[in-house]
């Protein structure tokens, strides 16, 4: 069965430090891959997502991601992080050639962002 | 923008009703979703429809039921509600294509009391 696994619950990062967030995949072949983030009270919004070429992509708000077939990951970065960027973040994935869109989502990492 | 608009932030129930979560979208998307968030578990999948009328289970659908009657309006239904269905509920939406994303209402929260 497909899985998604982010091993850290909570990170708390410096304002100004970079950011790294951890994101292991368990899948029959390369899924579609996803970040989402979601701020206190709010729904998810999509950062970035693969689906094939450069392995290294480009999101919103100054984050990237890069696909390594080999460790079956796609890790979130970001070089600086600014103290808007505390909330929570979700890796997904998503089956190729279905069309429904049924993801699937890690458990989530909580970022804390200390002055 | 596109929007997804869940009926209520906020919702407090007591054991054994029946309780209805609405969801509506104004983007005309084919695909709609319901999620249910718990700390440490993330999203998991409670039905989606790919169109009117039609519907399937997710991962978890035990306890909940939906209909779509309109291309635009998503329901979850709770029959009976029960306190282990206490938690954050999410809708999403999204076009019939993996080009574009899939976008997320706020969501309710729910306590069965």
């Amino acid at each position: 069965a497909q899985s998604v696994t982010q091993p850290d619950i909570h990170i708390t990062v410096s304002e100004g430090a970079s950011l790294e967030l951890r994101c292991n995949y368990s899948y029959g072949a390369t899924p579609y891959l996803f970040w989402y983030v979601q701020s206190p009270g709010q729904g998810l919004q999509l950062l970035l997502k693969y689906f094939s070429g450069d392995t290294l992509v480009q999101g919103i708000k100054g984050f990237e991601a890069e696909f390594k077939r080999s460790q079956s990951s796609f890790n979130l970065r970001k070089p600086s992080v600014h103290w808007s960027d505390a909330a929570e973040y979700f890796c997904a994935v998503g089956p190729r050639g279905t069309g429904f869109q049924k993801l699937v989502f890690g458990t989530g990492t909580r970022l804390l962002v200390s002055p | 923008d596109v929007k997804v608009t869940q009926s209520s932030r906020y919702l407090v129930k007591r054991t054994g009703e029946k309780v209805f979560l609405e969801c509506v979208q104004d983007m005309d998307h084919e695909n709609m979703f319901w999620y249910r968030q718990d700390p440490g578990l993330g999203l998991r999948l409670i039905y989606f429809s790919y169109d009117v009328k039609m519907k399937e289970k997710g991962d978890i659908p035990e306890g909940y039921s939906v209909s779509r009657e309109k291309k635009e309006r998503f329901s979850l239904i709770l029959e009976s509600a029960s306190t282990n269905q206490t938690s954050m509920y999410l809708c999403a939406s999204s076009p019939g294509n993996w080009d574009t994303e899939a976008f997320f209402g706020q969501g309710t929260r729910l306590t069965v009391v």
